[in-house]
This record gives C-alpha cells, sequence and structure tokens, in this order.
C-alpha cells in the first residue's frame, strides 16, 4: 500500500499562507491523493483531492508534482479555526473498482495570532 | 440528510464483554469503512465494505467482526473486548466510484475497555 509521510507540526501566522507537505513517493499511477483535517477530536473532514493536475476549491489548493510523488496543501489565508490535524492519505486499489484510504500521523498545524 | 451516525456515542465496556457500535447514512453510499484512533495516533483502518453483503480486512482486523446486511447499515463488533480496545471509532462512507468519492465521517464512538 502507498504510505504517505508528513511532518509532525507546523506553526502559521493567522493570515498568511499555510503550505503543509506530504510525501508520497510509492504512489501508484491511479491512486487519488487525499486532504482531509481533523480538529479536536470530531470526525475528519474532507479538504481536496486530486489525480495529476493541481485542484483549487473554496477551502484550498493541492500542488502535485510532476512526478506525482509529492503534493503541498495551501490554505491561502490561514485563520485561527484552521488549527487542525491535517492528514494526506492515498486512495489505494485494491482491486478493479474497489479502493480502500489509508491514513498516516498526519500535520499538527497551529495558527498563530 | 443526517450524513453518518454512530451509535453509541460513549461506552464504558469490562474486559470479555461484547457489544455492537452501528453506523448508518443517509447518502446511499456503497462503500463504508471503520476506522480507530488512539490518542497522538492518525486512523487505522479495521474493516471496510464495498457493497451490501461484502467485507474485507482492513490493515488491524484482529478482535473485530462487522456485517453488512443492508446498504445503510455497518456493524462492527466486539465479541470479547480487550483493554487494547479502548479507542475512538471512527465510520465512514463514499460513493466509491472513480473521481469524486470522498470519505464522509461520523463523530466517533468513544470506547473505554476496563
Amino acid at each position: 500500500d502507498a504510505k504517505t509521510t508528513q511532518p509532525p507540526s507546523m506553526d502559521c501566522a493567522e493570515g498568511r499562507a499555510a503550505n503543509l507537505p506530504c510525501n508520497h513517493s510509492t504512489i501508484s499511477g491511479n491512486e487519488y491523493v487525499y486532504w482531509y483535517r481533523q480538529i479536536h477530536s470530531q470526525g475528519p473532514q474532507y479538504i481536496i483531492h486530486g489525480l495529476k493536475n493541481n485542484e483549487t476549491n473554496e477551502m484550498a489548493s493541492l500542488i502535485i508534482t510532476e512526478d506525482r510523488k509529492s503534493s503541498t496543501l495551501i490554505l491561502p489565508h490561514a485563520t485561527l479555526r484552521d488549527t487542525a490535524v491535517y492528514y494526506c492519505i492515498v486512495r489505494v486499489d485494491v482491486t478493479s473498482g474497489t479502493y480502500k484510504y489509508i491514513f498516516g500521523t498526519g500535520t499538527r498545524l497551529k495558527v498563530l495570532a | 440528510n443526517a450524513g453518518v451516525t454512530q451509535t453509541p456515542k460513549f461506552r464504558v465496556l469490562k474486559t470479555g464483554q461484547s457489544m455492537t457500535l452501528l453506523c448508518a447514512q443517509d447518502m446511499n453510499h456503497e462503500y463504508m469503512y471503520w476506522y480507530r484512533q488512539d490518542p497522538g495516533m492518525g486512523l487505522r483502518l479495521i474493516h471496510y465494505s464495498v457493497g451490501e453483503g461484502t467485507t474485507a480486512k482492513g490493515e488491524v482486523p484482529d478482535g473485530y467482526n462487522v456485517s453488512r446486511l443492508k446498504k445503510q447499515n455497518f456493524l462492527l463488533g466486539l465479541e470479547s473486548a480487550a483493554p487494547s480496545q479502548t479507542s475512538v471509532y471512527f465510520c465512514a462512507s463514499s460513493y466509491g466510484g472513480s473521481g469524486n468519492s470522498p470519505l464522509h465521517f461520523g463523530n466517533g464512538t468513544r470506547l473505554t475497555v476496563t
């Protein structure tokens, strides 16, 4: 299974961009990268996902390197409410049409006032 | 539209007791998953299901059983609880098709085994 590696913690000043890196060097060609965040002990919340191209939505941007071995989640203007644990995960193809999601240990992002 | 609902929210068991955790989703999703999260750690996949009547093992399946008799429900059973199973259990569901199929999570069941 593809594994992800993330720094255990990061700080970011409020109003600045938060750039969260993820390494997934063993990812296969058809495996998607997903990002989630978990605030306190709530259920993880979906942020964004991508396969090859960069993606943007109302919450964040996802930059995937050309070789797909790493990606970066960008929160353009971090707020205190963005303080959370951010998980980069890979959707693994088990068989054709069958998938599972493998979580790593995540990055604890602290947004500072 | 309630999304993913987990019951109960909290439970305390004694070693050797059994219990069933219920997960229900109202989004007509094909795929459902059970994860556990221990303090300071990420989520680990216990079992998952790709459709009604099917189940498969995840990363840490030992000590757990699951059933998916109805598409909207996914049950996680502990036949003989052990202190090592003290954890927060999260259920998730997804559409399962290619492309846009993010996981939708419930708010968890906090289980303590004494």
